[in-house]
């Protein structure tokens, strides 16, 4: 079974406004983190913004927020006041506390800015 | 600059032959990774270490091999025994063995097969 699934393969924005990107995820792990990076067309994975499973308040970056829903399992990303820049896509990961934590990668969403 | 530097960054091979890709880190982070991406994908891993001279397999590790001789370094060699290595490979390293850190990447290197 996935332990990432992001259902959107694709997601269309207008320069300015918010958009939701979304990511569900599998563990029977109590501990475990979220993370969301952006890959842009050179290629490089540039991290954005991390939370915890305990972590009580919904995690802030800049124009970055995740919409963090435990029991639903569900951890959404948030970009505010869209900028041409943030065409790219956008991958969400988990690492548990289990084993060597190593990080499992959801199959990505592709954001479009348009002006 | 502390970082993470993949070479080369475009890689050519003709079936049959073995290529190695380089990974060098100056992080001084004691896990290092290796992961795959196939075009409108996300990112598989194919070997992880988290310490000198040990490391362990991934999801997709048939036809790959790494070595761990400093903590700097984890070398990824694509082998004539991988069926399909045209992709796109991603080194990456952390802190350590921690749910809480996240991953810092290279830019990657992109493999592609003749």
């Amino acid at each position: 079974a996935q332990k990432i699934t992001q259902t959107q393969p694709g997601m269309f924005v207008q320069e300015k406004e918010a958009v939701t990107l979304d990511c569900t995820y599998d563990t029977s792990d109590p501990s475990y983190g979220l993370f969301w990076y952006k890959q842009p067309s050179s290629g490089e994975m540039i991290f954005l913004i991390y939370q915890g499973s305990y972590d009580q308040q919904n995690a802030t970056e800049g124009r970055y927020s995740l919409n963090f829903q435990k029991a639903r399992k569900s951890a959404n990303l948030v970009i505010s006041a869209s900028q041409l820049g943030d065409s790219a896509m956008y991958f969400c990961a988990m690492r548990e506390s289990s084993g060597y934590s190593t990080l499992t990668f959801g199959k990505g969403t592709m954001l479009l800015v348009s002006p | 600059d502390g970082g993470i530097t993949q070479s080369p960054k475009y890689l050519f091979r003709k079936e049959g032959q073995n290529v190695t890709l380089s990974c060098e880190q100056n992080l001084n982070h004691d896990a290092m990774y290796w992961y795959r991406q196939d075009p409108g994908q996300g990112l598989r891993l194919i070997y992880y270490s988290q310490i000198v001279n040990d490391f362990q397999k991934g999801d997709i590790a048939e036809g790959y091999s790494v070595s761990r001789e400093k903590k700097e370094s984890f070398p990824l060699t694509v082998t004539s025994a991988q069926k399909n290595p045209t992709a796109f490979y991603l080194c990456a390293s952390s802190i350590g063995n921690t749910y809480t850190g996240e991953l810092f990447f290279g830019e990657g290197s992109r493999l592609t097969v003749l």
